[in-house]
């Protein structure tokens, strides 16, 4: 029973270059999101998705993008990574609107 | 947008004594969802317990209870005969507004470190 796991576990990569961080659920689950952690901000949504082809904006979508061609995957990219994109990144999944959210181990990702 | 504040960054306590870590959130909606999740130093969250703000009763799991007020906007939770494993990180979070429970706000978190 893998639930819900992210990869890579830790990124280092350059200012500009594109990041994907990937996330596979293997419940099914409808719902998928992604935040970030930073010191003193606790996590922060970027997106969520409802459905496969479903995604809509969190609290800090600006310089990320998602898409959601399957169920079990919510791949997030960073198009161009910017200094201020080093955080620690949570996928989450659950299986309706008012159940609880499982999140997966997060990614740490460093922006030089 | 709906704001959620933990005004207590760091706790101590001893083992088998009890704490309240302290939320208090700010919205115009009268449907939500009130959380508290832990990190430990592993950084897995898990869902410690949850609320539902149409409902007048405090939830409990175990050893972990709130007191939640709504009037007051406040979602305190306790720990009764704390264990050392409940060292971590407790954030506070609110989902809402009604039409939308996917929009999810955490507050920044209390560090709580239980004594042996």
């Amino acid at each position: 029973d893998a639930g819900i796991t992210q990869s890579p576990r830790y990124k280092i990569t350059e200012t500009g270059r594109q990041v994907t961080l990937m996330c596979h659920q293997t419940w099914s689950h409808s719902y998928m999101f992604w935040y970030r952690q930073d010191l003193g901000h606790g996590l922060r949504l970027i997106y969520y998705s409802a459905a496969a082809d479903i995604t809509d904006k969190g609290e800090v979508p600006d310089g990320y993008v998602v898409s959601r061609s399957k169920t079990e995957n919510f791949p997030l990219t960073l198009e161009s990574a910017t200094r201020s994109q080093t955080s620690v990144y949570f996928c989450a999944s659950r299986t309706g609107v008012q159940e609880t959210q499982y999140f997966g181990p997060g990614t740490r990702l460093l922006v030089l | 947008a709906q704001t959620v504040t933990q005004s207590q960054p760091e706790m101590s306590v001893q083992e088998a004594e009890t704490v309240t870590l302290s939320c208090t959130y700010d919205t115009s909606e009268s449907n939500y969802y009130l959380f508290w999740y832990k990190q430990p130093p592993s950084r897995q969250m898990i869902l410690v317990i949850r609320q539902e703000a149409y409902k007048q009763q405090n939830a409990t799991e175990n050893r972990f209870s709130v007191n939640f007020q709504k009037a007051a906007k406040s979602f305190s939770l306790k720990i009764s005969d704390s264990q050392l494993g409940d060292t971590a990180m407790y954030f506070c979070a609110f989902s809402g507004p009604s039409y939308n429970f996917n929009k999810f706000y955490f507050g920044s978190g209390t560090k709580l470190n239980v004594k042996p």
